[in-house]
């Protein structure tokens, strides 16, 4: 069964810089058919989609965070990360990673639990 | 603002059904993508409910059904169960990328 975990810093000072890493357990990183995405959720609100990357490092972000936004990709670790500039306190949220399924329509089939980061001072 | 509209919130009793929309535009249902939806409980990560306008993964109760039509797609749950209260977001492409729906809260009363 494929799993995702989150991990990083629960509490980023503003204008620093937002870093998590997704670990991936239960398959490759590296199968061919898939993405791997980040999504946030601010407290008490919707869904709000970070950006996506490929195991061989292509890369799809939100124009919203784009200039803001990094991710990369570890297939020696199975992992990826996310790198997020100069955050404010509207970068409050919870972020989870999730596989991004290209051969079906699009959608993320599998969730981590969520990693709470916290902006402030 | 999403490009996909929700009603922020709906409700019904045990037992009945209970419809949720999910409106876009010629640049994102209406252009033929596909809609998706996911529930999430209180407290928990979001989980894929329904794929590809209609299907369900395995393990999805066949109460819950999808459907889509021009610019809209539609989530429905037929008998209505207290653990179905949660949250529910449709999710779709528009202009070359990934956007969700604003959410709708199911209350179960």
């Amino acid at each position: 069964q494929l799993q995702l975990q989150e991990s990083g810093p629960g509490l980023v000072k503003p204008s620093e810089t937002l870093s998590l890493t997704c670990t991936v357990s239960g398959g490759s990183i590296s199968s061919g058919s898939y993405f791997w995405g980040w999504i946030r959720q601010p407290p008490g609100k919707g869904l709000d989609y970070i950006g996506s990357i490929y195991y061989s490092g292509t890369t799809y972000y939100n124009p919203s965070l784009k200039s803001r936004v990094s991710i990369s990709v570890d297939t020696s670790k199975n992992q990826f990360s996310l790198r997020l500039t100069s955050v404010t306190a509207a970068d409050t949220a919870s972020y989870y990673c999730a596989r991004r399924d290209l051969v079906g329509g699009d959608y993320f089939d599998y969730w981590g639990q969520g990693a709470l980061v916290t902006v402030s001072s | 603002q999403s490009v996909l509209t929700q009603p922020p919130s709906v409700s019904g009793a045990p037992g009945q059904r209970v419809t949720i929309s999910c409106t876009g535009s010629s640049s994102n249902i209406g252009a033929g993508y596909d809609v998706h939806w996911y529930q999430q409980l209180p407290g928990t990560a979001p989980k894929l409910l329904i794929c590809d306008n209609n299907n369900r993964p395995s393990g999805v109760p066949d109460r819950f059904s999808g459907s889509k039509s021009g610019s809209s797609a539609s989530l429905a749950i037929t008998g209505l169960q207290a653990e179905d209260e949660a949250d529910y977001y449709c999710q779709s492409y528009d202009s070359s990328h990934v956007v969700f729906g604003g959410g709708t809260k199911l209350t179960v009363l």
